[in-house]
């Protein structure tokens, strides 16, 4: 089965840029959504389709996607922006949806 | 768009249980829906997935055999049936609104806010 890789955590100042890598075989070939899941909440959807962003997305969240690692980049990082992000991806070799095992953004 | 799950409960280890979605504000017969679960700690691992016209369903491959993925459009509602419940299936379980008819590559736009599924004897 396909299996998507994530840092466990990534730590950033305020204002500073945070990145995340989603790696998985071929990705650059699939079509990779970010998610972002506060405490309690279920997760919200900030970057589908490798690049872009559901409307009320700061354009902060930004994404890409090439080669062997898709990114989610959070630019001017706040404070707010402290939570767990997932990857994920439709695998249609096994017919599966992928989660990637998830980044912890903590503001330092 | 609004998804409003219901069904959940504790439920002894081998017992069933059936979860059930309610959408609104969006086409429902024109989407693909999913279930995902996340126990506590961890994270979101998706379940399954029915296309708009139910035909197509999708399943984890520990769920295969043990849960079964169902919609009526004409009521705008979505089901999931769980029989022979492991301690392992325990979990919050959401239903997602997925991608416009046959797009299965899409993302889990909306969310509901999740059905709590606890399996314990």
């Amino acid at each position: 089965s396909y299996v998507l890789t994530q840092p466990p955590s990534v730590s950033v100042a305020p204002g500073q840029t945070a990145k995340i890598a989603c790696g998985g075989n071929k990705i650059g070939d699939k079509r990779v959504h970010w998610y972002q899941q506060m405490p309690g909440q279920a997760p919200v959807v900030v970057v589908f389709d490798d690049s872009d962003r559901p409307s009320g997305i700061p354009d902060r969240f930004s994404g890409s996607n090439s080669g062997s690692a898709a990114t989610l980049t959070i630019s001017r990082v706040e404070a707010g922006d402290e939570a767990d992000y997932y990857c994920q991806v439709w695998d249609s070799a096994s017919d599966q949806y992928v989660f990637g095992p998830g980044t912890t953004v903590t503001v330092l | 768009v609004q998804l409003v799950e219901s069904g959940g409960g504790v439920v002894q280890p081998g017992g069933s249980l059936r979860l059930s979605c309610g959408a609104s504000g969006f086409t429902f017969r024109n989407y693909g829906m999913h279930w995902v679960r996340q126990a506590p700690g961890k994270g979101p691992e998706w379940v399954t997935f029915i296309g708009s016209d139910g035909d197509d369903k999708y399943y984890k491959d520990s769920v295969k055999g043990r849960f079964t993925i169902s919609r009526d459009n004409s009521k705008n509602m979505l089901y999931l049936q769980m029989t022979s419940l492991r301690p392992e299936d325990a979990a919050m379980y959401y239903c997602a609104k997925g991608g416009h008819r046959g797009h299965l590559e899409w993302s889990l736009d909306y969310w509901g806010q999740g059905s709590l599924v606890t399996v314990s004897s």
